[in-house]
């Protein structure tokens, strides 16, 4: 089976501190990606990467950064966390085209 | 970048009754994935469409993509309390970026 883990599964964190968040999947896979999830906005795309050091920007990327060095392992960096960061995030990693989620971190940030 | 757009937002029926979710895209999809996530869980694939007006079934679900590409829909007949959920839709566009749809909330009652 597919695993996808994510370092914490809670975590909370002061405003303006810098914050990793980290992502393994075993399955050598090409693509990964970081969401956040919000009530009534759905999953939406922050970075994706399709090989080691390739990123990509998703649809909201401001406020964050990622990091790629192995294939796998993907870091969703917060340079500066501020309250509206405050949310669920999820891993995902695929080959082709089914995507396997881990768990999510839900961030806090006070 | 892609966007999707899901209806409703939110249905509740009664255990038995049928349920439908629409995706809806501005523009034309090479090919779309549907994902279910339970409260409190990460989501889960669950199909691929990638011919215009394919359909596919999984038991009680019934999967289509449009004959113009743009949208798909997800029908669940006689609905059961299992079938809780949100349930995306999800293009994947060429750069095998995988972008969600603003979900659909099914809850059922028994």
């Amino acid at each position: 089976d597919v695993k996808v883990t994510q370092s914490s599964r809670y975590l909370v964190k002061r405003t303006g501190e810098k914050v990793f968040l980290e992502c393994v999947q075993d399955m050598d896979h090409e693509n990964m990606f970081w969401y956040r999830q919000d009530p009534g906005l759905g999953l939406r795309l922050i970075y994706f990467s399709y090989d080691v050091k390739m990123k990509e920007k998703g649809d909201i990327p401001e406020g964050y950064s990622v990091s790629r060095e192995k294939k796998e392992r993907f870091s969703l960096i917060l340079e500066s966390a501020s309250t509206n960061q405050t949310s669920m995030y999820l891993c995902a990693s695929s080959l082709n085209y089914e995507a396997f989620f881990g768990q999510g971190t839900r961030l806090t940030v006070v | 970048g892609q966007q999707v757009m899901q209806i409703p937002q939110y249905q509740h029926v009664q255990e038995g009754e049928d349920f439908t979710t629409y995706c809806n895209s501005s523009t034309t999809l090479s090919n779309i994935q549907w994902y279910k996530q339970r409260p409190g869980g990460h989501p889960v694939f669950l199909i691929q469409l990638v011919k215009s007006g394919e359909v596919k079934k999984q038991k009680r679900l019934t999967f289509q993509f449009g004959e113009a590409k743009k949208n798909s829909s997800l029908h669940i007949t006689a609905t059961q309390t299992t079938d809780v959920g949100t349930y995306f839709c999800a293009p994947l566009d060429g750069f095998q970026k995988l972008v969600f749809g603003t979900g659909t909330r099914l809850l059922v009652s028994p």
